[in-house]
């Protein structure tokens, strides 16, 4: 079966970096993809991993090993406004006609303390 | 261009009554899709439609049947509501394979 493990709270201090790990077991990989949620929102994309190595967006950047089935989000200079839920979700199988699945974790509750 | 939205964003049914859920993509994405939202369990998939035409079940479909109406719109409906379908529920669409691009949600309670 899919499995995908994340932390289910992290705390960190505004201002400091935060490491958000994901560990995965799926039958099938072809990405890892990482998405925002603020509470009562929708969940917004972030950054999709398709090859090993990591990738800046701004102040987030994103990690992915294959060989290790693993990946994580760094968020850095932490702001207040980066409370939210963070996801990761593992692109698993083609449906055909150009779509793909997508498995998602549970998510990690960052809270950031002033 | 408004991207993903969705009708209603609450509702409140009583047991057994039916409801549709509607969502409209104005980005002209082929594939279409239906999660709910539990506290604690994550995304999970209900059904997703690939293209104009075809539907598929996700990972939670039972107590649900969805409509592909046109390119733009993908209708979910439950047809004899439950308590246990008590959810937020996320329209999505996407032209890349690892994105998806949400709807604000429709908040659904079932009595």
């Amino acid at each position: 079966g899919q499995s995908l493990e994340q932390p289910s709270e992290v705390t960190a201090v505004e201002g400091a970096i935060v490491q958000i790990n994901c560990t995965y077991q799926t039958s099938g990989f072809y990405g890892l993809s990482w998405y925002q949620q603020h509470d009562g929102g929708a969940p917004t994309f972030l950054s999709y991993n398709a090859l090993d190595g990591l990738e800046e967006t701004g102040r987030f950047s994103s990690f992915l090993s294959r060989s290790d089935s693993y990946g994580y989000l760094l968020l850095q200079e932490l702001q207040m406004k980066d409370s939210a839920s963070y996801f990761c979700a593992v692109r698993d199988g083609y449906s055909g006609a150009g779509s793909y699945q997508l498995t998602f974790g549970k998510g990690t509750k960052l809270s950031v303390i002033p | 261009n408004a991207g993903v939205t969705q009708t209603p964003k609450f509702q409140v049914l009583k047991t057994g009554q039916s409801m549709t859920l509607q969502c409209a993509q104005d980005m002209n994405h082929n594939s279409m899709y239906w999660y709910r939202q539990d506290p604690g369990m994550g995304l999970r998939l209900i059904y997703y439609s690939a293209s104009e035409g075809t539907t598929d079940k996700g990972e939670v479909p039972n107590g649900y049947n969805v409509s592909r109406l046109n390119k733009r719109e993908f209708s979910l409906r439950l047809e004899s509501a439950a308590p246990s379908q008590t959810s937020v529920y996320f329209c999505a669409s996407t032209i890349n394979p690892g994105v998806r691009f949400f709807g604000p949600g429709t908040r659904l309670t079932v009595l």
